[in-house]
């Protein structure tokens, strides 16, 4: 059954800690994508990929980094340049991207700082 | 600089009766849109697309329709069924514009 595994589901760090999240997909799909999460402000792109080796930031890049050393796995990297990490992050992927194809969802994980 | 906006948060609508959700948007080079339905602690999932080339498109008891002039769009669900509860999202891209926007979501709550 083909679809996106991110993991943990929740996630608690220390303040001040760099914390990594997994995005692994078996769709074969050439494009991935992250994005966060917050009330009333609908989804923000962090970062997006093409292909592998290859990435492009997107609307809130700082204080990330990512990946993309397979095609199949996308981490994201918060570190603790990010200033409000607290937040629900999503990871996608589609097949051609980023024009039209639609982009299919991981459940997210949410990262909680203490 | 929101560039897609869904400016109703939430929306309250009996079963059996239409729900329609609206989306503006600012930026003329965006050329394709989708619609997505998410529930709590879930990833979003597609529902329905439109292109700029055409201002209707239906599938099942969903149907999107778009005004370029106004740079509007909406999504009419026919009739609406307890189900449907769940944040509605609208996505718009750009075929030769490297941005992608979500808005920001409204709340559909469908009555029995």
């Amino acid at each position: 059954d083909g679809g996106i595994t991110q993991s943990p589901k929740y996630l608690f760090r220390k303040e001040g800690q760099n914390v990594t999240l997994s995005c692994e997909q078996n769709l074969n799909h050439d494009a991935m994508y992250w994005y966060r999460q917050d009330p009333g402000q609908g989804l923000r792109l962090i970062y997006y990929s093409q292909i592998v080796n290859d990435f492009q930031k997107g609307d809130i890049a700082e204080g990330y980094s990512v990946s993309r050393e397979k095609k199949e796995s996308f981490p994201l990297t918060v570190t603790s340049a990010q200033k409000n990490p607290t937040a629900f992050y999503l990871c996608a992927s589609n097949p051609t991207g980023p024009l039209n194809q639609p982009q299919h969802f991981g459940d997210g994980t949410r990262l909680s700082i203490l | 600089d929101q560039q897609v906006k869904q400016n109703s948060p939430s929306l309250s609508v009996q079963e059996g009766r239409i729900s329609i959700l609206n989306c503006d948007y600012t930026n003329s080079m965006f050329d394709y849109f989708l619609w997505y339905k998410k529930y709590p602690a879930e990833g979003p999932t597609f529902l329905i697309s439109i292109s700029s080339i055409k201002d209707k498109n239906e599938d099942g008891r969903f149907t999107v329709f778009l005004n370029k002039s106004a740079k509007h769009l909406s999504l009419h669900i026919v009739p609406s069924q307890p189900g449907d509860s769940a944040v509605y999202f609208c996505f718009a891209g750009g075929t030769s514009y490297g941005k992608l926007t979500f808005g920001q979501g409204t709340i559909l709550t469908v009555h029995p």
